[in-house]
C-alpha cells in the first residue's frame, strides 16, 4: 500500500491529453514539493517534473504538472506512442514515524 | 553531465548480506545527497533511505533500520548500500539517485543510476 495514490492505469490515443492524479496528505504533497518520473520498461525512472511544476532541461513541454492542496497531477499533452510507460509521483514525508520520501504505486499509461 | 554507475547484478542466498556501489561523476559529489531507492519485479518504487556524502550522516526508512547501511567514500565518489539478513522479499532492482544539495534534504531524487538487480535465491 502506497502513501500516496495513484490510478494503475490510463490510457488515451494519440493527440490527445491525458491527465493521472496523485493524492496524499498533510505531511507529504501538503507541505512539499511534488516530482513526477516516467520509466520505460526494463529502464531507470527519470525525472519529469520537480517543484511541483518545473521541467528539466530536455523534457517536453508537452508535460505538464500542478498541485493543489495535499494532490498532484501530471498532464501530457499531443499524446505519442513513446509516451507509453508508467508514471510515478513522488514527496518528501515529514511523518513523525519516520521521515522521506513517499512514491505513488504507479500509473501505467496505454496510448491506444 | 551527471552519471551514476553502479555495480552489476548479484545472487545471494538467504541470510546473507549484499553490498552495491555507485559511483558518482559529473557534479561535487559532496554537494548533494544520495538517495537509495529499491524495485521489486513487476511491482513500484520504495525508499530505503538517504546519505549526506559531505558528513556521512545517513536516515533510513523504518523497515529497513537494522538491516541496511549506507556509506560513502569521498576520495572516490562512492557511495554503497549494504543490506544484510538478506530473504525472498528482498530481490529487486535497487537504485542509487541523487537528491537535493546539501542544504534541502527534502528533495526527491533528479538523477538515477542504472540500477542493480539483486537476486535472493536458495
Amino acid at each position: 500500500q502506497s502513501v500516496l495514490t495513484q490510478p494503475p492505469s490510463a490510457s488515451g490515443t494519440p493527440g490527445q491529453r491525458v491527465t493521472i492524479s496523485c493524492s496524499g496528505s498533510s505531511s507529504n504533497i501538503g507541505s512539499n514539493y511534488v516530482y513526477w518520473y516516467q520509466q520505460l520498461p526494463g529502464t531507470a525512472p527519470k525525472l519529469l517534473i520537480y517543484r511541483n511544476n518545473q521541467r528539466p532541461s530536455g523534457v517536453p513541454d508537452r508535460f505538464s504538472g500542478s498541485k493543489s492542496g495535499t494532490s498532484a497531477s501530471l498532464a501530457i499533452s499531443g499524446l505519442r506512442s513513446e509516451d507509453e510507460a508508467d508514471y510515478y509521483c513522488a514527496a518528501w514525508d515529514d511523518s513523525l514515524s519516520g521521515p522521506g520520501v513517499v512514491f505513488g504505486g504507479g500509473t501505467k499509461l496505454t496510448v491506444l | 553531465q551527471v552519471q551514476l554507475v553502479q555495480s552489476g547484478a548479484e545472487v545471494k542466498k538467504p541470510g546473507a548480506s549484499v553490498k552495491v556501489s555507485c559511483k558518482a561523476s559529473g557534479y561535487t559529489f559532496t554537494s548533494y545527497y544520495m538517495h537509495w531507492v529499491r524495485q521489486a519485479p513487476g511491482q513500484g518504487l520504495e525508499w530505503m533511505g538517504i546519505i549526506n556524502p559531505s558528513g556521512g550522516s545517513t536516515s533510513y526508512a523504518q523497515k529497513f533500520q537494522g538491516r541496511v547501511t549506507m556509506t560513502r567514500d569521498t576520495s572516490t565518489s562512492t557511495v554503497y548500500m549494504e543490506l544484510s539478513s538478506l530473504r525472498s522479499e528482498d530481490t529487486a532492482v535497487y537504485y542509487c539517485a541523487r537528491g537535493g544539495d546539501i542544504v534541502v534534504v527534502t528533495a526527491p531524487p533528479d538523477y538515477w543510476g542504472q540500477g542493480t538487480l539483486v537476486t535472493v535465491s536458495s
